[in-house]
């Protein structure tokens, strides 16, 4: 158990419908990241949030946002569904910023299905 | 753009024998992170192994070791007396030192047999 919490598991909506995703990082780390790992793309980097604030942006598409919370949760909305959007999302989390070296804690993903 | 490539979609090996996995990776940078993580099939990213660009020595984890060749920018992962529980898909990562995203590869899927 990395301590990383992700809601929900799993979720299958329509295309055309919105969608939030919700990340609990493991107690005491600042960080958050987002990663959506579909069958064509591979693992790609969406967004980090450090201590409320956006650090650094990816290959997130204008129809997803992403917030971080003071209590340090995080969620991730997709919204205007399509096809292509069906992957598994990623939280992970890390005690500081964008300078770790150490280890990023996963969770174990939550897997979106659009219909 | 940092690029990261695995040219083994598959590999297998059997339970107690040596395994290896490669990667290479392409970047301008000099100093960065390298990562082997692993997938289960419960899907969870649990990190392997980390490597620092500035380290000559390769890093080791108990049956899991790497051989890192900064010039050639490759990055391979062995792992020795293979167990049923090491097979997943793996995926080799890089970092940038000041940078907060992973870049990963296209993963390995290891199957390991009795």
């Amino acid at each position: 158990d990395s301590g990383v919490t992700q809601t929900p598991k799993h979720l299958i909506t329509a295309t055309g419908q919105r969608v939030t995703l919700r990340c609990s990082p493991r107690s005491g780390d600042l960080s958050v990241y987002w990663y959506q790992q579909s069958l064509d793309q591979g693992l790609q980097f969406l967004i980090h949030y450090y201590n409320g604030e956006e650090r650094a942006k990816g290959n997130i598409l204008e129809r997803f946002s992403a917030q971080q919370f003071p209590d340090l949760h995080s969620e991730l909305n997709l919204s205007s569904l399509e096809l292509g959007d069906s992957a598994l999302y990623f939280c992970a989390s890390s005690a500081t910023g964008g300078y770790w070296t150490g280890e990023l804690f996963f969770g174990e993903g939550s897997r979106l299905t659009v219909l | 753009a940092q690029t990261v490539t695995q040219s083994q979609p598959e590999m297998s090996v059997q339970e107690a024998e040596t395994v290896t996995l490669s990667c290479t990776y392409d970047t301008s940078e000099s100093d960065y992170y390298l990562f082997w993580y692993k997938q289960p099939p419960s899907r969870q990213m649990i990190l392997v192994i980390r490597q620092e660009a500035y380290k000559q020595q390769n890093a080791t984890e108990n049956r899991f070791s790497v051989n890192f060749q900064k010039a050639a920018k490759s990055f391979s992962l062995k792992i020795s007396d293979s167990q049923l529980g090491d097979a997943a898909m793996y995926f080799c990562a890089f970092k940038e030192t000041s940078g907060s995203r992973l870049t990963f590869g296209e993963g390995t899927q290891l199957t390991v047999n009795p």
